[in-house]
């Protein structure tokens, strides 16, 4: 049973460009996070997101950033016009159908960098 | 706004020794709180998840308080050894299934 997948694990974007990064859920997980964790800061928030629905995106900046989680597929953190500010490692976790209250289990991340 | 912090920073011991890891949070309406293990490039492994309305929670040599109406949680590590080597965060859960994390102990386990 693997578990949450994320890739790729390092992208390099030049100012401007576009950062498409995908998590694919453990086996049986239909609920998705995404965290951000900037230099020497710690884990923040980001979006929760069941099948095709965002239900909690409070932690998303207003502008560039988008999340989806399909019917089929893997989850998408999309973020348009990147810029330096953006380097940071972005980490996807899942969890099963009856919601919280149990671990989540985190993928290795993908670690975006802006040059 | 919930705010979790983490003392100390960073944590450096001879192996064998049982060292305890704090973590302190502002706002004591929890779901649960998780203590995870981050090695360097990795992901977050889960430790252990206390529920609000539990005390304290082990596995094999780590063991986890949490009081909550302090708003305080311990990670006990027994008989350290390097391999424990690594970033250790705590997190609680509040509204909406977030977590809230704190910035981590950074932990090196000296042979």
């Amino acid at each position: 049973n693997a578990g949450v997948m994320q890739n790729p694990r390092h992208l390099v974007r030049r100012r401007g460009q576009e950062a498409r990064l995908r998590c694919s859920p453990m086996k049986g997980h239909s609920h998705v996070y995404w965290y951000r964790q900037l230099p020497e800061e710690g884990l923040k928030f980001m979006v929760y997101l069941q099948k095709e629905n965002i239900i909690d995106e409070s932690g998303m900046p207003k502008e560039r950033f988008s999340a989806e989680f399909p019917k089929e597929g893997p989850s998408i953190l999309r973020i348009q016009q990147v810029v330096r500010g953006d380097s940071a490692a972005y980490f996807c976790a899942s969890s099963p159908p009856d919601g919280g209250r149990e671990k989540l289990f985190f993928g290795s991340g993908t670690q975006l960098s802006v040059l | 706004k919930q705010e979790v912090t983490q003392i100390p920073a960073a944590l450096s011991v001879p192996e064998g020794e049982n060292l305890v890891l704090n973590c302190s949070f502002t706002d004591s309406a929890i779901y649960n709180l998780q203590w995870f293990r981050q090695d360097p490039g990795k992901g977050l492994t889960s430790l252990l998840l206390i529920q609000s309305s539990q005390r304290e929670q082990t596995s094999g040599r780590l063991n986890a308080s949490l009081d909550k109406s302090s708003g305080r949680s311990t990670l006990y590590i027994a008989a350290s050894q390097p391999g424990d080597s690594a970033t250790y965060l705590c997190a609680v859960e509040t509204s909406g299934s977030r977590l809230t994390f704190g910035e981590g102990t950074q932990l090196t386990v000296n042979p």
